[in-house]
């Protein structure tokens, strides 16, 4: 157990509506990220927060959008559904800023699926 | 950015064997190399890392070899188990920086 807390396990919804998944970071982490993960992608970078503030961002659509609120517990909105938009969506966190300066912990993941 | 390649996509071991994942990267401004590991049903979990400033890093059965001439590193395992079979996945980062870079991932596959 990494201590990354993600829910709902489970998603399913269908085309054009909105959704929003949760993560809570392990204890004292300051940074979370959200990846994307399909069977044709891999990981995908999405987003990541520090201190509830954007730090860094990737491949994030604009229907997407994420927060990080002042309990440091995140959430991912994906807006305007699509098919191509299931897949399985992580949460992780770290420390510090990310990068070398340390360790991503990952949680147990959100499957979306879209239909 | 950043462009990691990952090779095999699939891996498959007679158990006691040992397995060899290898990962380029494109730049050179990369430090930080972590090897993650992912169960079926179950998010990715750090197995070892590695930094620029050490070639070779070692933890019981699982190794990491860097080579930063080349932009390669390797993961490294033996006396394969069944309960090694997962996907594995290599990343690299850029020190300062904050997004993980990941490979498509490798299916290992520990054959008893």
């Amino acid at each position: 157990d990494s201590g990354v807390t993600q829910t709902p396990k489970h998603l399913i919804t269908a085309t054009g509506q909105r959704v929003t998944l949760r993560c809570s970071p392990r204890s004292g982490d300051l940074s979370v990220y959200w990846y994307q993960q399909s069977l044709d992608q891999g990981l995908q970078f999405l987003i990541q927060y520090y201190n509830g503030e954007e730090r860094a961002k990737g491949n994030i659509l604009e229907r997407f959008s994420a927060q990080q609120f002042p309990d440091l517990h995140s959430e991912l909105n994906l807006s305007s559904l699509e098919l191509g938009d299931s897949a399985l969506y992580f949460c992780a966190s770290s420390v510090g800023g990310g990068g070398a300066l340390g360790e991503q912990f990952f949680g147990p993941g959100t499957r979306l699926t879209v239909l | 950015g950043e462009n990691v390649e990952q090779h095999p996509s699939t891996l498959s071991v007679q158990e006691g064997d040992s397995a060899v994942i290898k990962c380029t990267y494109s730049d050179s401004a990369s430090n930080y190399f972590p090897w993650y590991k992912q169960e079926l049903g179950k998010g990715p979990q750090l197995i070892i890392d590695i930094r620029s400033n050490v070639g070779e890093k070692k933890d019981q059965r699982i190794a990491v070899t860097l080579n930063k001439t080349a932009k390669h590193f390797s993961l490294h395992i033996t006396e394969t188990q069944p309960e090694d079979s997962a996907v594995y996945f290599c990343a690299a980062s850029i020190s300062g920086g904050n997004q993980f870079y990941f490979g498509t991932g490798t299916s290992l596959t520990v054959i008893p």
